[in-house]
């Protein structure tokens, strides 16, 4: 199997921040990697996939990167709405594995 | 847009076999993936399984021996058995679609039902 990682667990930010996860898998995925949001009580939201590629109609202050076993998520300035849980997915291979979440509240 | 519903008993008893089901609406269920996921209270996300609607199916190992998932294109319809519950199957249960296709990874789980909670208590 697959392990996936996240840094850090959570994170205290405010409104205009700029915000960086990162996600570690434990061998290379070749960019098959998801990023979700998850907000208490909801299913997850699928935000970007192909490591970098923005699902449709998600805002752009969100942007991924990163390659082989390393990747990130970053949005750029931190609205009320973008404090959530957010999760990590290989989908390369099978067991599809998430990483354990970061969650992002407000300081 | 295509939406999930997930639905099923909220309690099971241990030993039991924990039954539910997806019903897929403003789309079909032919040429996709269909995936179970489970999330237990206050943890993160396990990926139980998936199905592709011609019946083929990949379980994750940790959980393969317990687990059955099923089709059915008429109903647009997928379901998940789980059998021996304990109560750590206690979960919030979401059915999502795969985006992957038989010759492509694809792009992840693009959507998910609200999910179901299911408790497993005698």
């Amino acid at each position: 199997d697959i392990q996936m990682t996240q840094s850090p667990s959570s994170l205290s930010a405010s409104v205009g921040d700029r915000v960086t996860i990162t996600c570690r898998a434990s061998q290379g995925i070749s960019n098959s990697l998801a990023w979700y949001q998850q907000k208490p009580g909801k299913a997850p939201k699928l935000l970007l996939y192909a490591a970098s590629r923005l699902e449709s109609g998600v805002p752009s202050r969100f942007s991924g990167s990163g390659s082989g076993t390393d990747y990130t998520l970053t949005i750029s300035s931190l609205q009320p709405e973008d404090f959530a849980t957010y999760y990590c997915q290989q989908y390369y291979s099978t067991p599809i594995t998430f990483g354990p979440g970061t969650k992002v509240d407000i300081k | 847009q295509v939406q999930l519903q997930e639905s099923g008993p909220g309690l099971v008893k241990p030993s039991e076999t924990l039954s539910l089901t997806c019903t897929v609406s403003g789309g079909s269920i032919s040429s996709y993936y269909w995936s179970w996921i489970r999330q237990p209270p206050g943890k993160g996300l396990e990926w139980i399984g998936y199905i592709y609607y011609s019946g083929s199916t990949n379980y994750n190992p940790s959980l393969k021996s317990r687990v059955t998932i099923s089709v059915d294109t008429s109903k647009n319809q997928f379901s998940l058995k789980l059998s021996s519950v304990t109560a750590a199957d206690t979960a919030v249960y979401y059915c999502a679609r795969d985006t992957r296709t038989t010759i492509f990874v694809g792009y992840g789980m693009d959507v998910w039902g609200q999910g179901t909670t299911v408790t497993v208590s005698s």
